[in-house]
């Protein structure tokens, strides 16, 4: 989930596992989610996005979930591989179209 | 190469100093964002822009200013660099018509202030 501080949350998976990541955002105005993938030393890059009118969205591989009730959202990774590891973040939209917040990240580690 | 091109990369200053960062794209986006992400924090939008004549400033502006020279160039200025403004600095863009909220980033450029 998200935090403020220094310190990034971790998830280490074994590879061939599936890998939950978590986040709870903010605002229950939001309309709204992206998950994003950040590797080392690149920009964000876009993995799957959901509208506050789903609860359920499914890509290849990437299951995003929605839940209004408790303001949470995860991104759910099938049979993680080594090229899964990277920083994923996840932002809301409120308001303005484009105008993302995002939260502080989470660390995915796979192991071999 | 990159729909959203960044430049300087990497740039190393002292204090005092007043740095620009530039930022390019080919996506033919009307919407443009510089973010700053430091460790721990995630990325804070910095300011915005809807289209050429529209700036906004999002929740860390202070110190920090830009300029929509085109539809295609969004630039970032520090007018007096100080240490805590190092960081890795994002520009993105977006597309209104499209609508969908998704965000397209550079590759970052990273600024250390010495």
């Amino acid at each position: 989930g998200e935090s403020v501080g220094l310190h990034l949350p971790t998830l280490s998976v074994q590879e061939g596992d599936n890998s939950i990541i978590n986040c709870a955002y903010s605002n229950s105005a939001s309309d709204y989610f992206i998950w994003y993938k950040q590797e080392s030393g690149k920009g964000p890059q876009f993995i799957i996005d959901i509208r506050s009118n789903m609860d359920k969205r499914q890509g290849q591989r990437v299951t995003v979930l929605l839940n209004k009730t408790v303001k949470h959202l995860s991104l759910q990774i099938a049979a993680t591989q080594p090229g899964d590891s990277a920083v994923y973040f996840c932002a809301e939209r409120t308001g303005t179209a484009s105008k993302l917040t995002f939260g502080t990240g989470t660390r995915l580690q796979v192991t071999l | 190469d990159a729909d959203v091109t960044q430049t300087p990369r990497n740039r190393i200053t002292k204090t005092g100093k007043r740095i620009m960062l530039e930022c390019s794209q080919t996506k033919g986006h009307d919407r443009m964002y510089w973010y700053r992400q430091d460790p721990g924090l995630g990325l804070r939008l910095i300011y915005y822009s809807f289209d050429v004549k529209d700036i906004n400033k999002g929740e860390i502006s202070d110190g920090y200013s830009v300029s929509r020279q085109a539809q295609a160039k969004f630039s970032l200025s520090l007018e007096s660099a100080i240490p805590n403004q190092t960081a890795l600095y994002f520009c993105a863009t977006s597309d209104s018509v499209r609508g969908t909220g998704e965000l397209f980033f550079g590759e970052g450029s990273r600024l250390t202030v010495l």
